[in-house]
């Protein structure tokens, strides 16, 4: 089966940088997706890596690292809009006809002035 | 617009009455699921489809039913709801395969059983 851990919470400062991990464990790794959720909204996508290294897009940067079953999703620029839970979520080949998705519990995010 | 469409939004009902949560995507997508969230837990897959007439379990498929008879409609059945059904329900969608096939999510539908 499929292992994800992440912080429950964590707080940062708007204006600052704030970097959320991931790690996983997996027997057919196909791909990492991060999900943004405001509460009691539905998860709307970020990122998705699948070959190791960092993927950037805007305030948003994504990095994997299979070897080590490890994700972190970096926000630059913080605002008080980025409070929410990010959802760090793999794919695995080999289970649910190959798109399925094990998601993590979600690290609540809080931006503080 | 591309969309995931799920009816109704919000839901309390009694235990052992039947329902149906209607989930409905425009975007031709083969894959659809249903996951239900609960506090702590996080998302858990419940039944999924590959594609019209296949449909198989996910990690908490007990007390729901699927059906996929067409592309764009993947209903969640309860046919003798209990007080532990009681969660937020998300209907989502993707293409079929690998890749850069994000699913897309339905608004959820917050269901509670008395």
């Amino acid at each position: 089966g499929q292992n994800i851990d992440q912080p429950t919470e964590m707080t940062a400062t708007e204006g600052a940088i704030v970097q959320i991990n991931c790690t996983y464990q997996t027997s057919g790794f196909n791909g990492l997706f991060w999900y943004q959720q405001h509460a009691g909204e539905a998860p709307t996508f970020l990122s998705y890596n699948v070959l190791d290294g960092l993927e950037e897009k805007g305030r948003f940067s994504s990095f994997l690292s299979r070897s080590k079953g490890y994700s972190y999703l970096l926000l630059k620029e913080l605002q008080m809009k980025d409070s929410a839970s990010y959802l760090c979520a793999v794919r695995d080949i080999l289970t649910g006809g190959g798109n399925k998705l094990t998601f993590g519990t979600g690290t609540q995010l809080k931006v503080e002035l | 617009e591309a969309q995931v469409t799920q009816n109704p939004r919000y839901l309390i009902t009694v235990t052992g009455k039947k329902l149906t949560v209607t989930c409905s995507q425009n975007m031709n997508h083969e894959y659809m699921s249903w996951y239900r969230q609960d506090p702590g837990l996080g998302l858990r897959q419940i039944y999924y489809s590959m594609n019209v007439e296949v449909t198989d379990k996910g990690d908490v498929p007990e007390g729901y039913k699927v059906s996929r008879k067409e592309k764009r409609n993947f209903p969640l059945i309860l046919e003798s709801p209990s007080p532990n059904q009681t969660s937020l329900y998300f209907c989502a969608s993707s293409p079929f395969g690998g890749g850069y096939n994000e699913q897309f999510f339905g608004p959820g539908t917050r269901l509670t059983v008395l």
